[in-house]
């Protein structure tokens, strides 16, 4: 069974800080995409990344695949309030054939004015 | 371009009840994927289906539980004789195909139904 272990499962900080959210698995995946998700609705895609050692950058966002494609990291910098919400992580499978998604257990951000 | 639409967005059930979620993909779309979100955890994979076609079911539940992707029209999850640990959001997603690899990478999500057993 693949798993992805998502840290932190809670942060909240001051307007204006810099974070990092890690999502970490023992297993390979062809793929790693992020998501936020608001209450009441289904998860948003924000990225994906297919190449180990691959950054995007989604303006004050940046996404990093890492070079064995087992671990991801999204930075952002200069927090503001609107960034509060719920990130998930979620990796395809390195498996021929596999489609589904695994996802991680979720980051709940909260940003304070 | 219209996103994947899910309806209802809430659905009651008393327990014995049937449960009928559907889910129409975005257009140009052939892959579907229901997830299941229970309270504070994160999504769980349940079955990827194509047209008239299920490919993957590893995460459905031996009973009660099916799922469907007509010819024409959306797909739909099916619950049978609902019990209270039913209750949860159950979440469609839908990809398109990436040429002779299958479907794409990235799937995207419908807003969910969230279903409440009573």
């Amino acid at each position: 069974t693949q798993l992805l272990e998502q840290s932190p499962q809670f942060l909240s900080i001051q307007e204006g800080e810099n974070l990092t959210v890690y999502c970490n698995s023992s297993s390979v995946f062809s793929s790693l995409q992020w998501y936020r998700q608001e209450p009441g609705e289904g998860p948003v895609l924000l990225v994906t990344v297919v190449t180990g050692g691959e950054v995007k950058k989604l303006k004050r966002l940046t996404f990093q695949f890492g070079d064995a494609r087992k671990d991801s990291s999204l930075h952002i910098t200069a927090a503001q309030p609107g960034d509060t919400g719920l990130y998930l992580c979620a990796g395809a499978p390195l498996i021929q054939g596999a489609q589904k998604l695994v996802f991680g257990q979720g980051t709940r951000l909260t940003i304070n004015p | 371009n219209a996103g994947v639409m899910q309806n209802p967005r809430h659905l009651v059930r008393r327990r014995g009840q049937e449960a009928r979620l559907r889910c129409s993909p975005m257009k140009g779309h052939s892959h579907v994927y229901w997830y299941r979100q229970l309270p504070e955890e994160g999504l769980k994979f349940m079955v990827y289906l194509q047209k008239e076609n299920i490919i993957d079911e590893s995460g459905m539940p031996k009973e009660r539980f099916s799922a469907e992707f007509p010819k024409e029209g959306p797909s739909i999850l099916r619950i049978q004789q609902v019990v209270r640990g039913d209750s949860a959001a159950y979440f469609c997603a839908s990809s398109p195909t990436r040429g002779l690899a299958g479907a794409s990478y990235e799937q995207y999500f419908g807003p969910g139904t969230r279903l409440t057993v009573t």
